[in-house]
């Protein structure tokens, strides 16, 4: 059980705007950058958003990131069949010697 | 281009070791480190550990403490990780990721290894 609380599941239709959340602590989310990764089946994770709200260059602007105390959120914009995949936030926790803790992932379905 | 290239499928009795090694090239490596994740079948991603390329300085996720080795070569660009006493439950995809290190992203992520672990 991840320390980080995503819902397992989500979904919403093309063109749509989803949001995705992550619920954490005052030791992980609350004071520390949060990442956002998305999972396509049987590939490596590809980073998404990273400290907060940055996009790396090639992600589309569809995407955006955003903290509020100890929760994140991604954002999905004009949501597209190839958007359907596993989403995962990360953050390190200082707690516990400090470490690097990821959601349990959210798997988005385009209906 | 910043490319991460691991190893193949390894297959290892339970109380056996495996070893996974994740080329580097495209950049600098002795400027990151490398941060190792793992993925359980149908299930979420967890970290491991990393090391400094630099300096070797490494850090664990308590539960592989005293289990989990990482190395690096930097003649060769080459992170490793080493696992030992291995169990049914390490049956998983092993990633690694280029990792500066603390407040940095993990990217770009090599292309993973399953390793099963089975009598």
């Amino acid at each position: 059980q991840s320390v980080l609380t995503q819902p397992p599941s989500a979904s919403g239709t093309p063109g749509q705007r989803v949001t995705l959340s992550c619920s954490g602590s005052d030791s992980n989310i609350g004071s520390n950058y949060v990442y956002w990764y998305q999972q396509l089946p049987g590939t490596a994770p590809k980073l998404l958003i990273f400290r907060n709200n940055q996009r790396p260059s090639g992600v589309p602007d569809r995407f955006s990131g955003s903290t509020s105390g100890t929760s994140a959120s991604l954002a999905i914009s004009g949501l597209r069949s190839e958007d359907e995949a596993d989403y995962y936030c990360l953050t390190w926790d200082d707690s516990l010697s400090g470490t690097w803790v990821f959601g349990g992932g959210t798997k988005l379905t385009v209906l | 281009q910043v490319q991460l290239v691991q190893s193949g499928a390894e297959v290892r009795k339970p109380g056996a070791s495996v070893k996974v090694s994740c080329k580097a090239s495209g950049y600098t490596f002795t400027s990151f480190g490398i941060s190792w994740v793992r993925q359980a079948p149908g299930q979420g991603l967890e970290w491991m550990g990393w090391i400094s390329a630099y300096n070797s300085n490494t850090q664990f996720a308590q539960r592989f403490q005293g289990r989990i080795t990482l190395t690096t070569d930097t003649s060769t660009t080459t992170a490793y990780m080493d696992l030992r006493n291995l169990r049914s439950d390490d049956t998983a995809v092993y990633y690694c990721a280029r990792h500066f290190g603390s407040g940095y992203e993990f990217d770009p992520w090599g292309q993973g290894t399953l390793v099963t672990v089975s009598s």
